[in-house]
């Protein structure tokens, strides 16, 4: 079946650590996507990217950092620079960077514990 | 900037009942507008769309119209289920250069009790 897979679904960190989240999509999509959600909050745009070896920074990039060295990966990186890390991280893609007309699709999301 | 601003919830139901989620946004321009919707512990789900003033935009029973004279695209079902139970986001969107970014607003929970 296509879809988005993130891995893993759970992780903890200690502090000081990096971590990395691992998106894969299936659909063939240019455009991929990086998410945080906040409890009570809505998702906020990290990073995303259009084309392979593309990407942008979006709203909160501040503390992760992203590649896009193939079409279907968009692995996130957490760094420890990242001050309040611990959240529900959304993966997406869309088939174009052009909205009109397309869907951005999500993956199941990550959750990130630091401890 | 652009913004969505949702009713807070919770909003608890009962089975059968109507419901109304309202939402309104703030944009430059003519935004795409969207309901995602969120079980527990899972991603989000595209529940229905419209890209342009007065479509409607329907899925599984959920309906909501774009309405450009007042800024809004609130969601209705005609009688809702405990399986309806989950956190729905109203989001818009742009097809600009800077790519397909969503603005999303912060989500009202939906409770429905037998």
């Amino acid at each position: 079946d296509g879809g988005i897979t993130q891995s893993p679904k759970y992780l903890f960190r200690k502090e000081g650590q990096n971590v990395t989240l691992s998106c894969e999509q299936n659909l063939n999509h240019d455009a991929m996507y990086w998410y945080r959600q906040d409890p009570g909050q809505g998702l906020r745009l990290i990073y995303y990217s259009q084309i392979v070896n593309d990407f942008q920074k979006g709203d909160i990039a501040e503390g992760y950092s992203v590649s896009r060295e193939k079409k279907e990966s968009f692995p996130l990186t957490v760094t420890s620079a990242q001050k309040n890390p611990t959240a529900f991280y959304l993966c997406a893609s869309s088939k174009s960077h052009r909205i009109t007309g397309n869907t951005i699709y999500f993956g199941e999301g990550s959750w990130l514990t630091v401890v | 900037g652009n913004s969505v601003t949702q009713m807070e919830g919770p909003v608890t139901l009962s089975e059968e009942a109507f419901l109304t989620i309202n939402c309104t946004y703030t944009a430059t321009g003519y935004p795409s507008l969207f309901w995602y919707v969120q079980y527990p512990g899972e991603g989000l789900q595209l529940l229905l769309k419209a890209t342009k003033a007065d479509d409607k935009g329907s899925n599984k029973g959920f309906e909501a119209t774009y309405r450009k004279e007042t800024t809004s695209f609130h969601l209705e079902k005609g009688s809702v289920q405990v399986s309806d139970s989950a956190v729905y986001f109203c989001a818009l969107g742009f097809p600009t250069g800077g790519g397909n970014k969503l603005t999303f607003g912060t989500g009202t929970q939906l409770k429905v009790e037998l």
